[in-house]
């Protein structure tokens, strides 16, 4: 059984900082990993989708990295801002089966 | 936005009642899933529909039960609400079934629904 794992919950940072957020899945049997973010009792954005194929996808000041290997994925922020303060949430696909989220790391950029 | 509605916004129902929540998805998009976000956790599959037939059930119980119509519009209906059915409600739809790697689910803004 799929489970994804985040770390940390929870995190604040001064404007302008880099900053990794991490996730970490069970089985490397997936179609694709996608991180969201989510804003406080809203919906989710989709930010980015690594194929099971690819290592990395970038947009904007957003990177992320898979590595299915060893089961773990990054997301990267460059220069963060006090705009970017909110859940983010990654989700993996396992072959054949629905989107499996992990809990979230709850992000404060403070200016 | 992604094109994706959500009614109502918000709900508040008492224990063993039933509730209907309704979705509105992207035009063309042909499969509708349904999620519950309980507070502080990531949201959790309940169910899926491609064509008006489900296609993908999650761990839940029989009584959340859903239906997707013709014009891209689905409800997710849970009877005998209990206090732990607290939670917020997501629909997200796409234009496939999850039979493709490059697949992206669009969610709507979701339902909070408070059972007391």
């Amino acid at each position: 059984k799929q489970e994804v794992t985040q770390i940390p919950a929870a995190l604040s940072v001064p404007e302008g900082e880099n900053l990794v957020l991490n996730c970490s899945f069970t089985d490397s049997a997936i179609y694709n990993l996608q991180w969201f973010r989510q804003d406080p009792g809203k919906g989710l954005t989709s930010l980015l989708l690594i194929q099971s194929s690819q290592r990395e996808q970038t947009s904007g000041r957003l990177n992320a990295s898979l590595d299915k290997s060893s089961g773990r994925s990054t997301l990267y922020i460059a220069a963060s801002q006090p705009g970017d303060s909110a859940t983010y949430l990654c989700a993996a696909r396992p072959l054949g089966d629905k989107l499996i989220f992990g809990t979230g790391t709850r992000l404060q950029v403070f200016p | 936005e992604t094109g994706v509605t959500q009614s109502p916004t918000h709900l508040i129902k008492t224990r063993g009642q039933q509730v209907t929540l309704r979705c509105s998805s992207q035009s063309g998009h042909n499969t509708v899933s349904w999620y519950q976000q309980a507070l502080g956790q990531g949201p959790q599959f309940i169910f899926q529909y491609y064509r008006e037939e489900e296609n993908g059930r999650g761990n839940f119980p029989p009584r959340f039960s859903g239906l997707q119509f013709p014009n891209y519009s689905s409800e997710l209906n849970v009877n005998a609400l209990e206090l732990d059915d607290s939670a917020l409600y997501l629909c997200a739809s796409s234009l496939n079934r999850d039979t493709t790697s490059t697949d992206t689910q669009y969610f709507g803004p979701g339902t909070r629904l408070t059972v007391l």
